[in-house]
């Protein structure tokens, strides 16, 4: 089965600073997702990641907070920008095969 | 809103015994139903993918969809500690180019 590589695995940032995290995943995938999961909470889609185009944002997250690249069908990037503790998450991208939807190791961000 | 909705639990159920974990969703065009386990720290994992009407058996774990009351179960057969977990109920529309939502999450506990 497919896999994703996701870093950094964790990080702690000081407030007002920006994170990129990476996702790369071993073969194509027709979608890739992000998602954001508080403590003890599930799963909350951020945006779909569009090959070549602008992200599709749900509804409570923007572009300029949650900047997101897909340059390929393997790669995309999801920045957190201009952090504060609320940021304070786990960050999973995830890749949907056509079949199934399987995740990254997740990014565990603490903002101080 | 589409939504997908799971008790939180905790359940609790003892060692060698039927885990039922249950799941409805909002949105009549979801096509394909998904259930996921989460260990503590860890990424979701796919366990069971359901589309049609009926049952799937894959090992010790069933999944049951009805379409027309809009849920979709999991059993779990002798269950184990090593089933501990939250589980993820996930759905997808019919769309190729559709996002997936989870549920919040049913935390179950086998006790010995």
């Amino acid at each position: 089965s497919a896999v994703i590589s996701q870093k950094p695995s964790r990080d702690i940032c000081q407030r007002g600073t920006s994170l990129t995290i990476q996702c790369q995943v071993d073969s194509q995938v027709t979608m890739m997702f992000w998602y954001r999961q508080q403590p003890g909470q599930s799963l909350t889609l951020i945006a779909t990641a569009n090959q070549g185009s602008e992200a599709t944002y749900e509804s409570g997250f923007v572009i300029d907070k949650f900047p997101i690249s897909r340059p390929n069908l393997t790669f995309s990037t999801l920045t957190v920008s201009n952090m504060s503790p609320e940021d304070s998450s786990i960050y999973l991208c995830s890749g949907w095969t056509g079949e199934k939807l399987f995740f990254g190791s997740g990014t565990q961000l603490s903002v101080l | 809103q589409k939504e997908v909705e799971q008790n939180s639990g905790p359940l609790s159920v003892p060692e060698g015994a039927i885990a039922s974990l249950n799941c409805t969703y909002s949105d009549r065009v979801s096509q394909s139903f998904f259930w996921y386990r989460q260990y503590s720290g860890k990424s979701p994992e796919l366990i069971m993918s359901i589309y049609s009407n009926g049952d799937k058996e894959d090992g010790r774990f069933t999944a049951q969809l009805n379409k027309a009351s809009q849920y979709v179960s999991l059993l779990i057969r002798d269950s184990q500690p090593s089933d501990s977990a939250t589980y993820l109920c996930a759905v997808k529309e019919r769309s190729s180019a559709s996002k997936i939502i989870f549920g919040s999450g049913t935390r179950l506990s086998i006790r010995p």
